[in-house]
């Protein structure tokens, strides 16, 4: 199975700072990488697809960039409600596999 | 606008079998490009994906579960289920089921599922 790995496991951040979050992936799949947002008791929404497509809806303030094997999501400029749990999920190799996920917590 | 909820029993003793049900609205799940799949999260753990059921009716499921889960679909109802069986207390966890293949675009909100006796 490929394996995500996820870093940092949580990020202390204000609103209004740029945060960046990293995803590595333990072998080559391509551009096959999604970001999700998680909240306790919703559903997760989907940010980013094929690593840096914004998805309909996702604020722009969202980007996803892919160098290699290494997969990343900025935020530009954090928001009250960006305060959540976010996951990397690869979909280039069966089984699909996922991060351990990213807090970001108010500082 | 396209929403999915799962539904099912919460609470499952050990050796039993998991049925849950995906109801969903605002898209077909026909032809093989649409899918439903269904991910789980431990408690305190990493989202694990458990499979998917396309709408042509193939189906992939994870080595780790391939043996215990079943997915079936009545598009009729746009419904999917799964089912799991023997579980145990390792499959604790919220289970969820989205709409997509590789990507999943939409999301159910979850059911929390516990195994106990």
């Amino acid at each position: 199975d490929v394996q995500m790995t996820q870093s940092p496991s949580t990020v202390s951040a204000s609103v209004g700072d740029r945060v960046t979050i990293t995803c590595r992936a333990s072998q080559g799949i391509s551009s096959w990488l999604a970001w999700y947002q998680l909240k306790p008791g919703k559903a997760p929404k989907l940010l980013m697809y094929q690593a840096s497509i914004l998805h309909n809806g996702a604020p722009s303030r969202f980007s996803g960039r892919a160098s290699g094997t290494e997969f990343t999501l900025t935020i530009s400029s954090l928001e009250p409600d960006d305060y959540a749990t976010y996951s990397c999920q690869q979909y280039g190799a069966l089984p699909w596999t996922f991060g351990q996920g990213t807090r970001v917590e108010l500082k | 606008q396209i929403t999915l909820k799962e539904s099912g029993l919460t609470l499952v003793k050990p050796t039993q079998t998991l049925t849950l049900t995906c109801t969903f609205s605002g898209f077909s799940l026909t032809g093989s490009t649409v899918g439903v799949g269904w991910i789980r999260q431990p408690p305190g753990k990493a989202l694990e994906w458990l499979g998917v059921i396309y709408g042509d009716n193939d189906k992939r499921y994870n080595a780790s579960v391939k043996t215990r889960v079943t997915f079936t679909k009545d598009t009729s109802k746009d419904q999917v289920v799964l089912r799991m069986t023997n579980m145990g207390p390792a499959d604790t966890g919220t289970y969820f089921c989205a709409q997509g293949t590789g990507t999943y675009y939409y999301w159910g909100q979850g059911i929390l599922v516990t195994v106990s006796s």
